[in-house]
């Protein structure tokens, strides 16, 4: 189980987003992802690995963590990151996603 | 560039069977590696991992509905199926098929992939309504 908060996140943009993803047991190999999705879109890939951006990704998405704990951190918000953002382990089967983080503008 | 596309009956009665195919384009099933996988997405709720398919034919399922779910794949066409038994309106989501790519590493009990997905169809509404 992946848990991710806060659930809710208000923020302004320019602002930094700091975002928690927790798994019941110790993530295999650092397999997390993390994902963005915005209203009526698929999901889209921001991080593997816990830290590696996927291709496009800008470098204000960042990622980290081990173990149980894992962080995805947005330095300066920009009008488009507000999102829903999502976590997933995929390091042992069943790849379960966390219930989700809702970015928002204050 | 990848793409991938979701369809099927939009709307389903309970306990009708759900046949879903994901076309794709852009790469091979046949490619060391890489998968297709299932994901599905309740209005206004949480993303949801349904199952997953490799070039090896190896097949992952979510435990609690492995009951319901079949997948396949068919690597002349380009295709991935997967089927759902016993529809009910709990059901009623999005449906997403997404690309998938990783590690095959050693799971204990034998080698498995450990892969994210990276590239995602647009997503099909299936309705369980009578």
């Amino acid at each position: 189980v992946l848990t991710q908060s806060p659930g809710t996140l208000s923020l302004s943009p320019g602002e930094r987003a700091t975002l928690f993803c927790r798994a019941s047991q110790s993530v295999r190999g650092t397999y997390l992802a993390w994902y963005q999705q915005k209203r009526g879109q698929a999901p889209r890939l921001l991080i593997f690995g816990a830290s590696t951006r996927a291709a496009g990704i800008p470098d204000r998405f960042s990622g980290s963590g081990s173990g149980t704990d894992f962080t995805l951190t947005i330095s300066r918000l920009e009008p488009e990151d507000f999102a829903v953002y999502y976590c997933q382990q995929y390091g042992s089967s069943p790849w379960p996603f966390g219930q989700g983080t809702k970015v928002e503008i204050k | 560039q990848i793409t991938l596309k979701e369809s099927g009956p939009t709307l389903v009665k309970p306990t009708q069977t759900l046949t879903l195919t994901c076309t794709f384009s852009g790469f091979s099933l046949s490619t060391s590696g890489v998968g297709v996988g299932w994901i599905r997405q309740s209005p206004g709720e949480a993303l949801d991992w349904l199952s997953v398919i490799y070039w090896n034919d190896e097949k992952l399922y979510s435990p609690s509905l492995k009951s319901r779910l079949t997948i396949t794949k068919d690597t002349s066409k380009n295709q991935v199926v997967l089927t759902m038994a016993n529809m009910d309106p709990v059901d009623t989501a999005t449906y997403f098929c997404a690309h998938s790519r990783g590690d095959y590493i050693w799971g204990g009990s034998g080698y498995t992939h450990a892969s994210y997905f990276d590239f995602w169809g647009q997503g099909i509404l299936v309705t369980v309504s009578s």
